[in-house]
């Protein structure tokens, strides 16, 4: 049985960092063609995606957020981890991790976390 | 950058077909996944690789895809479809994931 699950702060205020951790069971990202993949959706408005890491530590941004963003993994503990630097108001979302398949030419999130929502606010 | 249109409703009454599209340029030469998110839930995969379901998706759900237009297909409309709909792209020019713009199907 595969599952993900979001942890991290339920608030942040402007200017702070963003730290969301992705533990998943049920798959290893060290298996050839997995990744994680992480995506948000603002209350009320589609979903976002903002970054994946693959199996061999490649790693791919959303270009309108690359320069805030950084995401890691730890194998042994399956585990990957968002980074936000600089966070607004309108970064207020429900963030969500999923698997990512890779069977080219493309790319799918085939398994989803719950989510977790973030709300920034002084 | 590469973008997903979508139209933002489809309404159907039960038993009716729902069709909801998702225009983008030449989208027929990607593969497209589709996702299902009712209120206060997480998404499901519901289509991939433009029409295959995965398992436990009822058959009432197809896909397709040709041109500049994808579609989701809901055949037979149940009150537990009522959700909201997002196409999914990876796009190689940019290596990026797009996702579309959404569209909430609503059963009369």
């Amino acid at each position: 049985q595969i599952t993900l699950k979001e942890s991290g702060p339920t608030l942040v205020k402007p200017t702070q960092t963003l730290t969301l951790t992705c533990t998943f069971s049920g798959f290893s990202l060290s298996t050839s063609g997995v990744g994680v993949g992480w995506i948000r959706q603002p209350p009320g408005k589609a979903l976002e995606w903002l970054a994946l890491i693959y199996w061999d530590d490649d790693k791919r941004y959303s270009p309108s957020l690359k320069s805030r963003l950084t995401i890691t993994k730890d194998t042994s503990k399956n585990q990957v981890v968002l980074t936000m630097t600089n966070m607004d108001p309108v970064d207020t979302a429900t963030y969500y991790c999923a698997r990512v398949i890779v069977v080219v030419p493309t790319i799918l999130f085939d398994y989803w976390g719950q989510g977790t929502l973030v709300t920034v606010s002084s | 950058s590469y973008v997903l249109t979508q139209p933002p409703s489809v309404s159907v009454a039960p038993g009716k077909t729902a069709r909801i599209t998702c225009g983008g340029n030449n989208i027929g030469s990607k593969s497209v996944h589709w996702y299902q998110q009712k209120p206060g839930q997480a998404p499901v995969l519901v289509i991939y690789y433009d029409s295959d379901r995965p398992s436990g998706i009822p058959e009432r759900f197809s896909g397709s895809n040709s041109g500049n237009t994808a579609t989701l297909t809901i055949s037979r409309v149940e009150a537990g479809d009522e959700a909201d709909y997002y196409c999914q792209v990876w796009d190689s020019s940019s290596d990026h994931q797009v996702f579309g713009t959404g569209t909430k199907v609503t059963v009369l």
